[in-house]
This record gives C-alpha cells, sequence and structure tokens, in this order.
C-alpha cells in the first residue's frame, strides 16, 4: 500500500557536504513536488517537477537543486548543506499534469528530518 | 498577496467533544481547499479535498465547510477521540494564469484530545 517513500527518515550531515533526498512513488504521477516544513512557517515549496527532466523553481530554491530521471523518482540535492537547511524535508506527488489541481490527490511522503551540524 | 492563516494555534479538549478548526485566506479567487492531518514526525495525510464550486464535504466524523466571499473555512471534527491528537493543516489552491497553481499552506493547528 506504499505509496511516496523517502529514502531515509532521519539524517545528519556537517557542514559543507553534498546531501541527497530521495523520492520514489508508484502511482504513476506526472507532479512532483519538493517542500521544507519550519516551526511556525508552514510547508514551503522548493521545487516541483511535472514531468522528466523538467522542473520549476518553487518559493526558496535558494541552495538548493532537482533531478528528475525517472517519473518515479525526484531527488532533492544540498549542494554545500549549511546550518540553515536543518529541517523537515517532505515529498508529494500528484496525477494530474500541469499546473492545474495541483491539490487533488495529492499523496505525501512521510518526510526527512535532516539536521546540518 | 496571498496568506492562510488557522486559529487556533494549539487546542486542547476532553474526549468526547465536538471542536471546530478555522482556516482562513486572503483573495477568495480560489481553486480548492483542502484539509489534512500531520501526526508527529509524519508526513501528511489527506483528510479532505473542497473545489472552488462545492460548500462543504464530509467524512466520517469530520465535515469541512468552504465559504469563499468571507475567506474561510472549518474543520468540525465530532465525538472527538483521543486518536486525533495530531497537527491539522490547511491548504489553499489559486490559479495563476501565466504560471502553474499557487498553493499555499497555513501554519497547522495542533490538536490534543484528553482521555
Amino acid at each position: 500500500d506504499v505509496k511516496v517513500t523517502q529514502s531515509s527518515r532521519y539524517l545528519v550531515k556537517r557542514t559543507g557536504e553534498k546531501v541527497f533526498l530521495e523520492c520514489v512513488q508508484d502511482m504513476d504521477h506526472e507532479n512532483m513536488f519538493w517542500y521544507r516544513q519550519d516551526p511556525g512557517l508552514g510547508l514551503r515549496l522548493i521545487y516541483f517537477s511535472y514531468d522528466v527532466k523538467m522542473k520549476e523553481k518553487g518559493d526558496i530554491p535558494e541552495g538548493y537543486s532537482v533531478s528528475r530521471e525517472k517519473k518515479e523518482r525526484f531527488s532533492l540535492i544540498l549542494e554545500s548543506a549549511s546550518t540553515n537547511q536543518t529541517s523537515m524535508y517532505l515529498c508529494a506527488s500528484t496525477r494530474v499534469s500541469g499546473g492545474l489541481a495541483v491539490l487533488l490527490g495529492a499523496f505525501f511522503g512521510p518526510g526527512t528530518r535532516l539536521t546540518v551540524l | 498577496k496571498q496568506e492562510v492563516t488557522q486559529i487556533p494555534a494549539a487546542l486542547s479538549v476532553p474526549e468526547g467533544e465536538n471542536l471546530v478548526l478555522n482556516c482562513s485566506f486572503t483573495d477568495s479567487a480560489i481553486y480548492n481547499l483542502q484539509w489534512f492531518r500531520q501526526d508527529p514526525g509524519k508526513g501528511l495525510t489527506s483528510l479532505l479535498l473542497i473545489q472552488s464550486s462545492q460548500r462543504e464535504q464530509t467524512s466520517g466524523r469530520l465535515n469541512a465547510s468552504l465559504d469563499k466571499s468571507s475567506g474561510r473555512s472549518t474543520l468540525y471534527i465530532a465525538a472527538s477521540q483521543p486518536g486525533d491528537s495530531a497537527t491539522y493543516l490547511c491548504a489553499v489552491e489559486w490559479v495563476v494564469r501565466t504560471s502553474y497553481d499557487k498553493v499555499i499552506f497555513g501554519p497547522g493547528t495542533s490538536l490534543s484530545v484528553i482521555p
């Protein structure tokens, strides 16, 4: 019954390290999203992808990049981790392509809690 | 500027009480509004989605209503149970004609149901 999985539940990295967060969905969804969640700030969109090899910047893309080589997999990359990137990272996917009805049928992964020391 | 707020930030009630969670948004021209539940340290689980043409949605003990003109949605939980303890988030979606839809999540209401 697993739909959206994330590679790690907890991750501890050091400042300056390159960090990869992986997300896989098994529902053949076109859209995939990366959010970060911080206390008092809610969920903020980092990047999203509406197709293989396509990506769009969200509200807070600085310091992050993404990769989508296969439809089911969407990776978030921290090129040089910094302490202000300590956060909970959530991946989501939806079945509707394009920009319409982004929330419709959205499934979220369990999250990765990243700590950067 | 579009914003989403939720009141209260935290709520503690005895088991069996009916309760209401509130979500407010600026810019009433929304496309969808969705309520999610988040258990501590976990991802989000979708509860109810209300499309702009709808006034309410129901699932079991949950009822969500939408009043676009006043920029408000409420989530009503009947006969609350300890298992309802979680953070409840609302998310609002607006159509952006020249780009992809804008989605903003509220900060959430942390609910604790005391046995």
